[in-house]
């Protein structure tokens, strides 16, 4: 699995756009970006995944590169109970036979009031 | 809620001693998945179970066992406990169709 590189805090202002970047340079054509979040001490919680395509859900936005080296995690209007560590993971898809994550140490993002 | 659950939910022991760890996946979800979480290390994946055989191995100690049984449920078992064996343990399972992985609220061990 390719590996990947975030900054390792930022923070953001409540009701303003959070925008985390990651960078994945190495990522193979068969291996989706992925975003988890954990929240202090809770169990790591799913955010969004992607292949090539821009994809949004109700928590966020991830936008990947047209070259697939870099992703941006967009929250459009964070607030105080979006303050955790984000991982972004790269990984191939294998249909659930074997999809360990593997977790870099993610970027603390504390938003502020 | 990740439908997810984990117990115990706290776990204190003296080190030496053995212990298991119990996870129920989500309804419908195959695979189940043990990560520890310390501090120094960060979380690491150490088992994999789909259907009730495993399927892959990550860093998990010849000290720890897993199983998955009939009912899907699986039990991670840790045996001469060590002071380094204090930590997180998170559960997670997930489903075939989607490809994500919902985690427990996991089991925080402490060996004394």
């Amino acid at each position: 699995d390719a590996k990947t590189t975030q900054p390792p805090s930022m923070d953001c202002a409540e009701g303003r756009a959070a925008n985390l970047p990651c960078n994945h340079s190495t990522i193979s054509g068969n291996e989706y970006v992925y975003w988890y979040r954990q929240i202090h001490s809770q169990g790591p919680q799913y955010i969004i995944h992607g292949l090539k395509n821009n994809e949004t859900n109700e928590m966020a936005s991830l936008i990947i590169t047209e070259d697939r080296k870099s992703s941006t995690l967009i929250l459009p209007h964070a607030t105080l109970r979006d303050t955790a560590v984000y991982y972004c993971i790269v990984r191939a898809n294998y249909g659930g036979a074997t999809n360990k994550l593997i977790f870099g140490t993610g970027t603390l993002l504390a938003v502020q009031p | 809620d990740s439908g997810v659950t984990q117990t115990p939910k706290h776990l204190i022991t003296a080190t030496g001693q053995r212990v298991t760890l119990r996870c129920s996946p989500r309804s419908g979800d195959l695979s189940v998945y043990w990560y520890q979480q310390s501090l120094d290390q960060g979380l690491q994946f150490l088992i994999q179970y789909y259907n009730g055989e495993e399927r892959a191995k990550g860093n998990i100690l010849e000290r720890f066992s897993a199983q998955q049984f009939p009912d899907l449920h699986s039990e991670l078992n840790l045996s001469s406990l060590e002071l380094g064996d204090s930590a997180l343990y998170f559960c997670a399972s997930g489903t075939p169709v989607a490809d994500t992985q919902y985690f427990g609220p996991g089991t925080r061990l402490t060996v004394l």
